[in-house]
């Protein structure tokens, strides 16, 4: 099965800042790359994905880049606000789309 | 558009009884997914249907956990009988064929 970690595990940015966290992934078959934050108490919802023939992908202060061939990808937050503050779960998946998700970062970002 | 609906929100039981969840997915959405999140971690996926029929159900603890969903609209995910362990968040997730997937709200789960 898919093994995957993320680094950090947790992260505290000044508001402003930019925050970066790292997904390591072992399975060379995965092709379906989507970063999920979940607020306390909240259903994790989709921030930002990319599928494997695509490098990078930016959406306003979010992006992520993969490298497939080192098997990570990173989720990009720049110009960090308060509301950015919660945990973030890298997923990525495979053919039928079924996800691993890691253990989750939870970024604090401080006003 | 709705979105994924999950009931009951919270669900109280003591150790040994059963407890039966139940999830509504987008109108539409053919696969649908069932998650256990334990505090702390990420969402691990137990089952997954396509449509009436099981994709994966590999992580489904089968001596305890049911799950069905007839006529390939909604599903329930059953305990029978729960342990200790069992306590988190069950969420619900549904997608169209090899998309993106939308979580429910999830059902908190306490055995005492």
């Amino acid at each position: 099965g898919e093994n995957v970690e993320q680094h950090p595990s947790t992260l505290s940015v000044q508001e402003g800042d930019s925050a970066v966290i790292k997904c390591t992934y072992s399975d060379s078959a995965s092709n379906y790359f989507p970063w999920y934050k979940q607020e306390l108490g909240k259903r994790p919802q989709l921030i930002i994905d990319i599928r494997s023939n695509v490098g990078e992908k930016k959406d306003q202060r979010i992006a992520v880049t993969l490298n497939k061939t080192a098997k990570h990808f990173s989720l990009h937050i720049t110009e960090t606000q308060p509301e950015d503050s919660a945990v973030y779960f890298c997923a990525p998946g495979a053919g039928s789309y079924q996800l691993t998700f890691g253990k989750g970062t939870k970024l604090s970002v401080i006003p | 558009e709705a979105g994924v609906a999950q009931s009951p929100r919270y669900k109280i039981i003591e150790k040994r009884q059963s407890v039966a969840f139940w999830c509504n997915p987008i109108s539409g959405h053919a696969t649908l997914y069932w998650y256990q999140q334990i505090l702390g971690q990420g969402p691990k996926l137990l089952i997954q249907f396509q449509n009436n029929g099981v994709v994966d159900d590999s992580q489904l603890p089968k001596d305890r956990f049911s799950a069905e969903r007839l006529k390939g609209v909604d599903s329930t995910l059953k305990i029978q009988p729960a342990k200790l362990e069992d306590s988190a968040v069950y969420l619900c997730a549904s997608s169209l064929v090899r998309d993106i997937q939308y979580f429910g709200a999830g059902t908190r789960l306490s055995v005492l």
